[in-house]
């Protein structure tokens, strides 16, 4: 089983529509992380979770939220998605006292 | 605050010949440095990082990078690439060991036989 794992992988949605995107781990690691990947620009932070009562606004926050369900689990929603939040979307978690990120295979969301 | 800045967002190299990418950071702090390939449809999977100790690293799959102070780079290296190193990869920067990492903007490789 993958350390990290991300549903949907793919999906395609239409402006104004409520989605979330789902990651879990296995790892029992605390930091949890969402980021986005667009073509030229690298990943963006989207937001982040030390621990399950601890969350972090990333350099992209807006238009987005996260929840830290359990340890495991770290959703992120777009509340009323729009065109140019058409990206591919990492979750990841971070190696205790490594610094290391893990990463899901990411989720691809096309928003019409 | 950190950066990242990659030269070149696409490389092409021919199949044996060196593999070079380069990588310059900015850091208030003595920084963590990573490296991460990325192949089609997957996740980034780590290449190699250096935390601190030997400036030289090495990495898997033959890929080196060394780290200069001076000047403040991070330098990816193979001596020869094969045909399966064509992926992007991307240069990270983090000011700790439990940090947010900032990543660079990515740089295609391309291998030509």
């Amino acid at each position: 089983d993958a350390d990290v794992t991300q549903t949907p992988r793919n999906r395609i949605t239409k402006t104004g529509k409520r989605i979330m995107l789902e990651c879990s781990q296995t790892k029992g690691h605390d930091r949890m992380y969402w980021y986005r990947q667009d073509p030229g620009l690298g990943l963006r932070l989207i937001y982040y979770s030390f621990d399950v009562k601890d969350i972090n606004k990333g350099e992209i926050s807006d238009g987005y939220s996260v929840s830290r369900q359990a340890q495991a689990k770290f959703s992120l929603s777009l509340e009323s998605a729009i065109p140019n939040q058409t990206a591919l979307y990492f979750c990841a978690i971070q190696g205790e006292n490594t610094g290391e990120l893990f990463f899901g295979e990411g989720s691809r969301l096309t928003v019409l | 605050a950190q950066s990242v800045t990659q030269l070149g967002s696409h490389v092409s190299v021919s199949e044996g010949a060196l593999v070079l990418l380069r990588c310059n950071y900015s850091s208030s702090v003595p920084p963590y440095l990573f490296w991460y390939v990325q192949y089609p449809n997957q996740g980034l999977q780590l290449l190699l990082k250096y935390t601190t100790g030997a400036t030289l690293v090495k990495g898997i799959n033959g890929f080196e990078a060394e780290f200069k102070k001076s000047e403040t780079s991070f330098h990816l290296t193979k001596p020869s690439a094969h045909m399966s190193d064509a992926a992007e990869y991307f240069c990270a920067v983090s000011e700790n060991s439990w940090g947010k990492l900032q990543f660079g903007a990515g740089t295609q490789v391309v291998v030509t036989p």
